[in-house]
């Protein structure tokens, strides 16, 4: 069964330094999506970054990147630079087919970062 | 902007008491989720409709049931309410949900408390 890990509940940075979040996944498909998501107090679901499994670079978008290494299967995700607008809950999660082709996504239990002024 | 809104924010309900909470998109997406998400847990995917086609995940209790009457909008309706079903509802919207690279849309969630 596909499952995504995410082996650090919580984190500290500091605030204008780089954090690294873990992600790993199992999967027995090909061609897979990662996505990582950003859900402040507020509870709503922020999209970060995608990274494709046949995706030959890693993904960038802003202060974030993506770090795929695909025969470890982890999708770690950097944040650059980290503000205090950055301290949320931070999902990791990946695409999912049923066997009806019904699409979805699945999610790691979340780490939550706190950056420190 | 186009958006995905859930109403209300805060849902409190009495133990038993059937509950609806809802959800509407702009965005003209063809499938609409409805996530559960506990506290300090995962998203977890309780149905979803691909246009009008229903689709229940396997481990998803009896007492949640769904509705969409229009491509806009979206309901869950629990009908009888436990004092572990009290949770963050999140309901999400993807275009096509036919390909791999897609990514959903969020709405703002619904915190549901059971007294």
């Amino acid at each position: 069964a596909q499952k995504i890990t995410q082996t650090q509940p919580g984190m500290f940075v500091q605030e204008k330094e780089a954090v690294t979040l873990d992600c790993t996944y199992d999967t027995s498909d090909q061609s897979y999506g990662l996505f990582w998501y950003k859900q402040p107090s507020s509870g709503e679901m922020i999209f970060l970054i995608y990274q494709g499994s046949y995706d030959e670079q890693n993904a960038t978008e802003g202060r974030y990147s993506l770090n795929f290494q695909k025969a470890r299967k982890s999708a770690n995700l950097v944040i650059s630079a980290s503000q205090l607008g950055d301290s949320a809950m931070y999902f990791c999660a990946m695409s999912q087919w049923g066997m009806d082709s019904s699409y979805k996504l699945i999610f790691g239990s979340g780490t939550r970062l706190l950056v420190r002024p | 902007d186009a958006m995905v809104i859930q109403n209300p924010r805060y849902q409190v309900t009495q133990f038993g008491k059937p509950v609806t909470l809802s959800c509407s998109q702009t965005l003209n997406h063809n499938v609409m989720y409805w996530y559960q998400q506990k506290s300090s847990q995962a998203p977890k995917l309780l149905f979803h409709y691909y246009d009008k086609d229903f689709n229940n995940e396997a481990d998803t209790p009896d007492n949640f049931q769904s509705r969409r009457p229009n491509t806009s909008f979206c309901f869950l309706d629990i009908r009888s309410p436990g004092l572990g079903d009290a949770a963050m509802y999140l309901c999400a919207t993807s275009r096509e949900g036919g390909t791999r690279n897609e990514k959903l849309f969020f709405g703002s969630g619904t915190q549901l408390s059971v007294l």
